[in-house]
């Protein structure tokens, strides 16, 4: 199974400042199609997750502009560029590359 | 929009088998894949499996022998089973939609709707 490695777990942040967490998984998430099955989700308390972006870049519909994803091979990162309360939750990133789908340990974002 | 509305008992004996069902409102059934996704009581995620409409699966390895994923196209209804449950089966199961990647018998893993969950306990 691919290992999915978030940093930090934790990310106190300011209201307005941005965050940024990172994922690097065991091996490359190239598929032979060629995309990268690499999506980032949000969980906010007592919710299901909510896709954020998907194919490392790919904001999902409805989804505000200051997240932003970017990487590629093993090597991922999400930010939010101005982090607002209802930012608050836990972040996944998540493999679709091989079976089977992992996750992330999930990094906690809260406001200092 | 896609609603995902799921049911199933909530507590079980160890040895028993978990049955959950996902409904699927006000979306296109056919075109998409459709994933059960569980997580234990504070902790994370793990993708369990998923089916298509032609009845196409795939599992999670780590499930395999104890899983069954099925579908109701008349119904637009999908089911897990997962036989001879124990305590590390104890979470809450989501339901949720992805677009199939072309060409192959497989979801995008880009998990777009989700069900509200359903917490499955597993205790004597």
């Amino acid at each position: 199974d691919i290992v999915m490695t978030q940093t930090p777990l934790s990310s106190p942040v300011t209201l307005g400042q941005p965050a940024s967490i990172s994922c690097r998984s065991g091996q490359s998430l190239v598929h032979s199609d060629g995309n990268t099955y690499l999506s980032w989700l949000q969980q906010r308390p007592g919710q299901p997750p909510r896709l954020l972006i998907y194919k490392i870049s790919n904001r999902f519909s409805g989804v505000p502009d200051r997240f932003s994803g970017s990487g590629a091979g093993t090597d991922f990162t999400l930010k939010i560029s101005r982090v607002e309360a209802e930012d608050v939750g836990v972040y996944y990133c998540m493999q679709a590359t091989r079976f089977p789908w992992t996750f992330g340990q999930g990094t906690k974002v809260e406001i200092k | 929009q896609v609603q995902l509305q799921q049911w199933g008992a909530g507590l079980l004996k160890p040895s028993e088998t978990l049955s959950l069902t996902c409904a699927v409102y006000d979306g296109s059934f056919s075109d998409h894949y459709w994933s059960w996704i569980r997580q234990p009581p504070g902790k994370g995620l793990e993708w369990v499996g998923e089916i298509n409409h032609s009845g196409t699966t795939n599992y999670n390895s780590s499930l395999t022998g104890r899983v069954t994923i099925s579908i109701d196209t008349s119904n637009n209804q999908f089911s897990l089973k997962l036989t001879s449950v124990t305590a590390a089966d104890t979470a809450v199961y989501y339901c949720a939609r992805a677009d199939p990647v072309g060409g192959t018998d497989r979801g995008s893993g880009d998990f777009d709707s989700w069900g509200q969950g359903t917490l499955v306990t597993v205790s004597s």
